[in-house]
Formats: C-alpha cells, structure tokens, sequence
C-alpha cells in the first residue's frame, strides 16, 4: 500500500511570496491531517479533515493559511502571503478512523519550507 | 493548552547500554504514542499505550503509561546502532481523540 505523499520535499520563497504544499493520504483514510514544525520547537496541530470537511482548524496560526480538500481526497495547504515564521517542515498524517490515539497515524515523509 | 515535556534531549551512548526517554506531563492524556523519525522522513509510530500502568515491549524496547496517565518512559536495553535516530513521544488529549499533543524529541546517538 502506497503510505502518506507530500510534495514538494523542499521550497525555498522569498517573504510576500505563496506556496502551496500538497498531501495524498493512504487510500481509504478518511481523516486527513496537518501538523507543523517550526524549527527548535515540538510538532503542533494545524487542522483535521474528515473527508472534504474541515473537523477541527484550532491550529491554524492565521488567516494567511488556507487548506483544502476538494473530493475527500488529497489535501492542499495554501500560504499567502508566507513570512518569515512560517518556515518549518509541515507534515501530512491519515488514518483510517479519527481514534487515532489506538490505532496512531501514517505520516508523510514533510515539506520543508524556508521563507526568506 | 496541555504540555508534554521530554527528556533528555540529547543521549549519546556508548552500543551495549541501556538508556531511558522520559515523557512527563501535569495533564492526563487518553492515551499516548511513541514515534521514531529518521532524517528527511515523517515520525512513524512504534507503539501506543492507552491503559494506566500498560508495559508494553517491541523487542529490546519497553514502553510504560504511568498510572496516572500523566508520564510514559521509552526504555531501551542493550542499545544497537540502528536505534540512533529522533524519538518522539505524543500524547492524545482527553477530549480530543484526534490532536496530539507533542513532546520536543529526543535525538539518540547510538555509537559502535
């Protein structure tokens, strides 16, 4: 089975600028989320989907940051326009049924972002 | 907004050691996971412990839920090379199945 597929694996953009990352989870996992990484700190929630919908957006850190998911399927994250906190590495993660404290997530291997 | 502190940070250890990662918290969690990431890759779960007091053991690994649910201990014995990596610990909130709530990793050096 195909895991979790985020790319790019890597964007550089210069501050003011947009970048659009994208998720595609495991096949069949409704529940699609977004975490984050700011460098030298732990990993945070950004936001839950159950399929097109959005459960839970609590994590997102402004306005600046738009995700989607058009069909249920893969997932965009959209930001603009990116400053300079906004560099991280962003995860995508599935899984199968929102219980994920049993059943954990699948993670994708991340975007890292660096705004200059 | 429930904190999950991980210690050490940093253990480099000599290969044939036995070492602990702690994960503490003032903050019951439903359940907490543990994750190992490599460089250039997502965390990949090892294990979750959902019941106070669960051992659980994933050959030379052993996990522990504290009884509280509070804390949970990583502990390795007789560590290998291959165990070098980042070890994340993540607990899921009380009401909250679906956010974790993350630990700062702890980077292990196993040498030969």
């Amino acid at each position: 089975e195909a895991g979790v597929t985020q790319f790019p694996s890597h964007s550089v953009i210069e501050k003011g600028q947009t970048v659009t990352l994208r998720c595609d989870p495991i096949s069949g996992h409704d529940n699609l989320y977004w975490y984050r990484r700011v460098m030298g700190k732990e990993i945070k929630f950004l936001l839950h989907f159950v399929k097109e919908s959005k459960q839970d957006e609590s994590g997102m850190p402004n306005n600046r940051f738009l995700a989607e998911r058009t069909g249920g399927t893969y997932s965009t994250l959209k930001v603009q326009p990116a400053e300079l906190e906004d560099s991280g590495v962003y995860f995508c993660a599935s899984s199968q049924e929102s219980r994920a404290r049993v059943y954990g997530y699948t993670f994708g291997s991340g975007t890292r972002l660096t705004v200059v | 907004t429930q904190l999950l502190e991980q210690s050490p940070q940093f253990l480099s250890i000599q290969e044939g050691e036995n070492l602990t990662v702690y994960c503490n918290s003032s903050s019951v969690f439903s359940s907490l996971q543990w994750y190992r990431q490599e460089p250039g890759e997502g965390p990949v779960l090892l294990v979750t412990v959902v019941t106070g007091g669960e051992v659980k053991k994933l050959k030379r690994l052993t996990f522990q839920f504290g009884d509280a649910r509070k804390d949970s201990s990583l502990h390795i014995t007789a560590a290998q090379p291959g165990d070098t990596g980042l070890y994340l610990c993540a607990g899921a909130e009380r009401d909250s199945n679906y956010q974790l709530i993350w630990g700062a990793g702890t980077k292990l050096i196993i040498k030969p």
